[in-house]
């Protein structure tokens, strides 16, 4: 199936820095992106949905101005946590899609840690 | 809004027994559902999905799924799991809107 990769895996911040994590499509065109955070023992939360060339849509309850969500290309999406805080720890998971019908894959997710 | 139930949160089996979890969904219109999988250590893979025909959906390593829309369920089964079957299974949902809504998820511990 197709490649999706995201970068880094792990990354360790102090409070009130920024951090952006990455997430390409190796060999494909992604039309879509996802953007979800993942709790400990728990399921994967929707966080945003970006299209290339456009604004991301975020979920209720996700603040926009702190997960700044950008899709500038068809291969890469670019989530950054900014003036991340220790309940900004989690586990960040992108996918992306080509579109509509299409399957969805996975990256290997972004384990984040604010100090 | 679309939303996904798994009433079982960690089911303990033998090896050889038969699987089935529980997957429930809301959502008023047409739907794309699907079954995804996290082994440990691992990111997550599709497993097997329904968009539309054969209510029996076949995946792979011998997984599959039934979509019963009078009871907007789409239970995974499988009639003999292996120990390399220990992981988190994961339903999701699909609707309109494109966005895919996942479940809570279902640890699955094999005994060997």
């Amino acid at each position: 199936g197709a490649v999706v990769s995201q970068h880094p895996s792990r990354v360790i911040c102090k409070s009130g820095t920024s951090v952006k994590i990455e997430c390409r499509s190796l060999d494909f065109q992604a039309t879509t992106m996802f953007w979800y955070r993942q709790f400990p023992k728990q399921s994967l939360m929707l966080m945003a949905t970006s299209n290339e060339g456009s604004k991301a849509t975020y979920e209720q309850g996700v603040e926009k101005d702190k997960f700044l969500i950008n899709h500038a290309s068809l291969t890469l999406s670019t989530l950054t946590v900014t003036s991340a805080h220790p309940e900004d720890s989690s586990f960040y998971i992108c996918s992306a899609t080509q579109g509509a019908g299409a399957e969805l894959f996975f990256g290997e997710g972004s384990r984040l840690t604010v100090l | 809004a679309q939303s996904v139930s798994q009433h079982n949160h960690h089911v303990i089996l033998s090896e050889a027994a038969s699987l089935e979890l529980g997957c429930n969904y809301s959502y008023g219109g047409t739907v794309n559902l699907f079954w995804y999988v996290q082994y440990p250590g691992q990111h997550l893979q599709l497993l097997l999905k329904y968009f539309s025909g054969d209510p029996l959906v076949k995946g792979i390593k011998g997984f599959e799924a039934e979509f019963i829309k009078s009871k907007f369920s789409f239970n995974l089964r499988k009639p003999s799991v292996q120990w390399s079957d220990t992981a988190e299974y994961f339903c999701a949902v699909k609707g309109s809107a494109s966005k895919i809504i996942f479940g809570s998820g279902t640890r699955l511990s094999i005994r060997p």
